[in-house]
């Protein structure tokens, strides 16, 4: 039973580009949420999301930042025109429902905008 | 407001020693969770424990501890006869009841064990 798998493991980017990265949930999972980890600093929340459904978003830059999980395939966070400060580690995790018993996040996408 | 503080930014010790990374944290919520959470160099995040905060029993996996005392909002970690491959930042993370999907995750504390 494959875990949470994040693609790409590794991506740069030229500013103004877009990014986008890929998250696989665990089988049987319908809810994704979506952390961002700055350079030394801990994770911060930035959406939650449902097969086709945004339910909150609150932790996304208004600009530029969007994510998506269709019905068919794995979520997507993209990134458009990229700044160096979007250089970071974005983590996926995924769950049934309810996450009180603790995360599994994928092994991330680190993100460098050059 | 919900906010967890680790204040140890890093820690080194020599292998073999005991080492005790600190967490307080702060909510409203009476039912909450707490997370320890591993990230070696390599990257990827571990989950190691998780606690609700009506179980304030202490907890040991092995060579880790964890205390959990309410009167003081902490959850310590503890890790006895430190090796090398303990060697990695540990994230400590509370979510509460009325929003349990998202977690508020420490700054992190930064361990090398030194051979």
């Amino acid at each position: 039973n494959a875990g949470v798998m994040q693609n790409p493991r590794h991506l740069v980017r030229r500013r103004g580009q877009e990014a986008r990265l890929r998250c696989s949930p665990m089988k049987g999972h319908s809810h994704v949420y979506w952390y961002r980890q700055l350079p030394e600093e801990g994770l911060k929340f930035m959406v939650y999301l449902q097969k086709e459904n945004i339910i909150d978003e609150s932790g996304m830059p208004k600009e530029r930042f969007s994510a998506e999980f269709p019905k068919e395939g794995p979520s997507i966070l993209r990134i458009q025109q990229v700044v160096r400060g979007d250089s970071a580690a974005y983590f996926c995790a995924s769950s049934r429902r309810g996450v009180n018993y603790g995360y599994t996040f994928g092994s991330g996408t680190r993100l460098t905008v050059v | 407001a919900q906010k967890v503080t680790q204040a140890q930014t890093e820690i080194s010790v020599v292998e073999k020693e005991d080492v005790t990374l600190d967490c307080v944290y702060e909510t409203r919520d009476t039912t909450y969770y707490l997370f320890w959470y591993k990230q070696p160099p390599s990257g990827e995040l571990v989950f190691l424990i998780r606690r609700n905060s009506f179980d304030e029993q202490n907890e040991i996996s092995g060579r880790y501890s964890w205390n959990f005392q309410k009167s003081t909002s902490s959850f310590n970690f503890t890790i006895t006869a430190s090796q090398v491959v303990d060697s990695a930042v540990y994230f400590c993370a509370l979510s509460e009841a009325s929003g349990t999907y998202k977690y508020i995750f420490g700054t992190g504390t930064r361990l090398k064990v030194l051979a």
